[in-house]
């Protein structure tokens, strides 16, 4: 049983180069959330979706794209990337109400922009 | 919408107790308490779900105070392995799930 899988693990991208991050769980949750972690600002909100076909901004969404066509996958885009967005990105899973259980996370994805 | 978490760092020696405050400007449905190690990804600690309610798990438990949408989380009798970085996270409205700005525990011995 694998989780929540994130790939790539590491990557070196170039000013205004575009690029996908991937999420894949397999534990059917509904709710899945993309999150970047920088040094002091704890764990912040990008992007989430509650479902399959839906996706809502969090607290700091913009540069960012995702998209949820199935399920079990939530991708996140940057379609031009800037060295602001150097940073380590964590995937979480939570089944159906937000309440009633812990959000699993992938491995994180290190991203530099240089 | 980020809570915030206080005190931002500490150190303590084994055997010490803590104490690691997380204070929310909305309204809050649950908290959730997680630990992570350096490199690795977070891990659940904890959900608190009603007002008032108090969780343990080993020697770490936790305190969620709806009215004041706070929540404490208390380890006793500190071991090595407590190191690492503590973060509250919260759910208001709307499906959105937020962290808190994390703390910093270290123990030595």
């Amino acid at each position: 049983n694998a989780g929540v899988t994130q790939t790539p693990k590491f990557r070196v991208l170039k000013t205004g180069q575009s690029m996908t991050l991937l999420c894949a769980q397999d534990m059917n949750h509904e709710y899945m959330y993309w999150y970047r972690q920088d040094p002091g600002m704890g764990l912040r909100l990008i992007h989430y979706s509650v479902g399959e076909g839906t996706t809502a901004k969090g607290e700091v969404p913009d540069g960012y794209n995702v998209s949820r066509l199935k399920k079990q996958n939530f991708l996140l885009g940057l379609e031009s990337a800037a060295p602001s967005q150097t940073s380590v990105y964590f995937c979480a899973s939570q089944r159906l109400g937000a309440n009633t259980g812990e959000l699993f996370f992938g491995e994180g994805s290190r991203l530099t922009v240089l | 919408q980020q809570p915030v978490q206080s005190p931002q760092a500490v150190i303590l020696r084994e055997g010490e107790d803590a104490v690691i405050n997380c204070s929310s400007s909305k309204a809050l449905y649950s908290v959730h308490w997680y630990r992570q190690k350096h490199g690795e990804a977070p891990v659940f600690l904890m959900i608190l779900l009603k007002g008032g309610e108090q969780k343990g798990h080993d020697k770490i438990s936790a305190s969620f105070n709806e009215k004041k949408q706070q929540s404490s989380l208390y380890l006793t009798a500190s071991q090595l392995s407590y190191s690492g970085t503590y973060f509250c996270g919260t759910e208001n409205t709307g499906n959105q799930f937020y962290f808190g700005t994390g703390t910093s525990l270290t123990v030595i011995p």
